[in-house]
């Protein structure tokens, strides 16, 4: 166990929707991290913030955004889902910027 | 452009047979180098950060080696267990990690 926390575990849910992810990082971590990982492909990191502020972002689409809480937590919302977009949705969080990062069991999203 | 490689694509392995997997990098101010086991459907698992050329970390079947080029993953008497994809992610100077495609490791008892 990571001690990174993600919710749901599953997600099922049709075209054209919106969805919310939720992470909760490992405590004392202020870096959090989005990835998307689709069926026996890579890692695709998404976006990375540190104590609330966005730091670095990747190949996000413009249908998805994401926010760290001043509790830490992070949020993932996917809107205007398409068939594409069904994956594994991971959350890591570090200490800092440049440290390692621990990874979340994931959430798995179905686009029926 | 930052690139980070890992081959091969895929090994397997009998029980009991020693091998390595490579991990080689193009990067401008190297900050350090990740190692992560990751089962089918699971979040990856951090194994080894390794800082500087001639540094080394093991455990248990596992050691990791770091040149100026490229990294190691050395399994030592690997077990069906050690069945996994190993990914290698470096640190740059930007904050993004760059990730390899990762190696399939098959242990066949």
């Amino acid at each position: 166990d990571s001690g990174v926390t993600q919710t749901p575990k599953h997600l099922i849910t049709a075209t054209g929707q919106r969805v919310t992810l939720r992470c909760s990082p490992r405590s004392g971590d202020l870096s959090v991290y989005w990835y998307q990982q689709s069926l026996d492909q890579g890692l695709q990191f998404l976006i990375q913030y540190y104590n609330g502020e966005e730091r670095a972002k990747g190949n996000i689409l413009e249908r998805f955004s994401a926010q760290q809480f001043p509790d830490l937590h992070s949020e993932l919302n996917l809107s205007s889902l398409e068939l594409g977009d069904s994956a594994l949705y991971f959350c890591a969080s570090s200490v800092g910027v440049f440290n390692e990062q621990f990874f979340g069991p994931g959430t798995r999203l179905t686009v029926l | 452009e930052d690139q980070v490689t890992q081959s091969p694509e895929a090994l397997r392995l009998q029980e009991g047979e020693s091998s390595s997997l490579n991990c080689s990098y193009t990067v401008s101010g190297l900050r350090g180098l990740f190692w992560y086991r990751q089962d089918p459907g699971k979040g990856p698992e951090f194994l080894f950060t390794l800082y500087s050329a001639g540094e080394e970390k093991e455990k248990e079947r596992l050691k990791a080696t770091l040149t100026k080029k490229e990294s190691f993953l050395h399994i030592t008497a690997p077990k069906p267990e050690d069945s996994a994809t190993y990914l290698c992610a470096v640190q740059a100077d930007s904050y993004q990690l760059i990730w390899g495609a990762g190696t399939k490791l098959i242990i066949k008892p």
